[in-house]
């Protein structure tokens, strides 16, 4: 069965700080992982997906397949990084709906 | 075309009665997924879509549940009998599959709310 864990509900940075959310997944088979973010009052958006191997808003996450994670890192957190961070894996194959994590809250103090 | 659509965006009902949420997603998407997310937990999936036809549905969906998408655009999700467990935030999103990319993204509507009183 396939099982996405964010074990932060919560995580406070200082503004220039690091930044590092935590995924580990569970899946038979081989997924595709992403992150989605939700800012305050916006809808749940893609963030970026192992897949694409790219940098976003200065965010990155490799794919470990050998500890199965797929953290979500960032050198320098900004103010407007404060969110609702979720992990999500899909299958390749059929429906592909998202499986998420429980999410993790960013808070970047200024 | 402003992204997936979702209407009301709350709706608050007495415990026992029926109601029923639309979702409209972004043009030319030929796949919907409608998600539940509770307090505290990431989305779950619930049901999809391939244009009109729905192909899958999680043992979440209770036969209290029923989706529609008859014409392949516009999907909605009726609850009868509602019951306060079923307060929640019901997102849809679609995405264009297969004719472009494997990997192409899904796009979230804002949400319906329900609360059940």
């Amino acid at each position: 069965a396939q099982r996405v864990t964010q074990p932060e509900k919560l995580l406070s940075v200082f503004k220039g700080a690091p930044v590092e959310l935590k995924c580990n997944y569970s899946y038979s088979g081989s997924p595709e992982l992403f992150w989605y973010v939700q800012y305050s009052r916006q809808r749940l958006q893609l963030l970026l997906r192992h897949i694409s191997r790219e940098s976003i808003k200065g965010f990155t996450a490799d794919l470990n397949k050998g500890e199965t994670s797929f953290h979500l890192k960032k050198p320098f957190a900004q103010e407007e990084d404060s969110a609702m961070y979720y992990c999500a894996l899909s299958g390749l194959t059929g429906a592909n709906n998202l499986f998420f994590g429980t999410g993790t809250r960013l808070t970047v103090i200024p | 075309d402003t992204g997936v659509s979702q209407d009301p965006r709350h709706k608050i009902t007495k415990r026992g009665q029926n109601v029923t949420f639309r979702c409209d997603p972004i043009s030319e998407h030929n796949r919907l997924y409608w998600y539940r997310q509770t307090l505290g937990q990431g989305p779950e999936f619930l049901t999809y879509f391939q244009n009109e036809a729905q192909l899958e549905k999680s043992r979440l969906l209770s036969d209290r549940f029923s989706a529609e998408r008859p014409k392949g655009s516009f999907s909605t999700l009726e609850i009868q009998r509602t019951e306060q467990g079923d307060s929640a935030m019901y997102l849809c999103a679609s995405r264009d599959w297969g004719r472009t990319s494997s990997y192409n993204e899904q796009f979230f509507g804002p949400g319906t709310r329900l609360t059940v009183l």
